[in-house]
């Protein structure tokens, strides 16, 4: 498709599992960003990349949570070990062009951890 | 303290009438700005950029202080259509992450 595709939409897991999170940018997209919402809040910032490399991974929160984006392309954010706490809305977005923020976001995949 | 702070809202105002919304940055290195919409249940989009001189887009008007490091958005005329939350976006230079604010919610009524 011609904009970022998320999947899951959407997960229900039970505490303690793992998940992984997929995001498919938009073609040719240098820049791609993960975030988590809450309901009522804004984005917050997770990690990014420009092509393969992880450029900042400042907003993970704990060492539960993981990016990679081996290619340059398609990218998974990983958490392990699940707890409720990490249930949320995640949000992928891709630009362009590196550090720039005209960003496109993904729909987002909803996690819930029972 | 936040890197980027938005008052929350809601600000609940009649078509027709004009709004401002401002926002405050603690980075003082930071150098792109940006609003963005969100609406309910819905991916955030850009609205537009926020350059230095300020700029105007229709019924938007968006400025930036650097030495009070607030950006702030104006519409005017507002629809009903506008009715969503307005984020601030804050972005550093080269290799620098892209901070969201908390967003403010405007509801408009007829």
């Amino acid at each position: 498709g011609a904009g970022v595709s998320q999947s899951p939409r959407y997960k229900v897991t039970k505490r303690g599992q793992d998940v992984a999170l997929r995001c498919d940018p938009i073609s040719g997209h240098v820049s791609l960003y993960w975030y988590r919402q809450a309901l009522g809040q804004g984005p917050e910032f997770l990690t990014y990349f420009n092509y393969e490399a992880q450029q900042d991974k400042s907003g993970l929160p704990n060492d539960r949570f993981s990016a990679e984006r081996p290619e340059g392309s398609i990218s998974t954010l990983t958490i392990q070990r699940t707890e409720q706490r990490d249930s949320a809305m995640y949000r992928c977005a891709s630009s362009k062009q590196e550090n720039t923020g005209e960003l496109f976001f993904g729909e987002g995949s909803r996690l819930t951890v029972l | 303290r936040k890197e980027v702070e938005q008052d929350p809202g809601p600000f609940n105002v009649p078509e027709g009438a004009t709004v401002a919304f401002n926002c405050t940055y603690s980075n003082s290195a930071s150098q792109s700005f940006f609003w963005y919409r969100q609406d309910c249940r819905k991916e955030p989009k850009l609205l537009m950029s926020v350059y230095s001189s300020g700029n105007e887009d229709g019924r938007f008007t968006a400025q930036l202080n650097r030495a009070s490091q607030y950006i702030s958005l104006l519409i005017r005329d507002s629809k009903l259509s506008d009715s969503a939350t307005y984020l601030c976006v804050v972005g550093g230079s080269s290799a620098s992450k892209i901070i969201f604010g908390s967003g403010t919610r405007l509801s408009i009524r007829p």
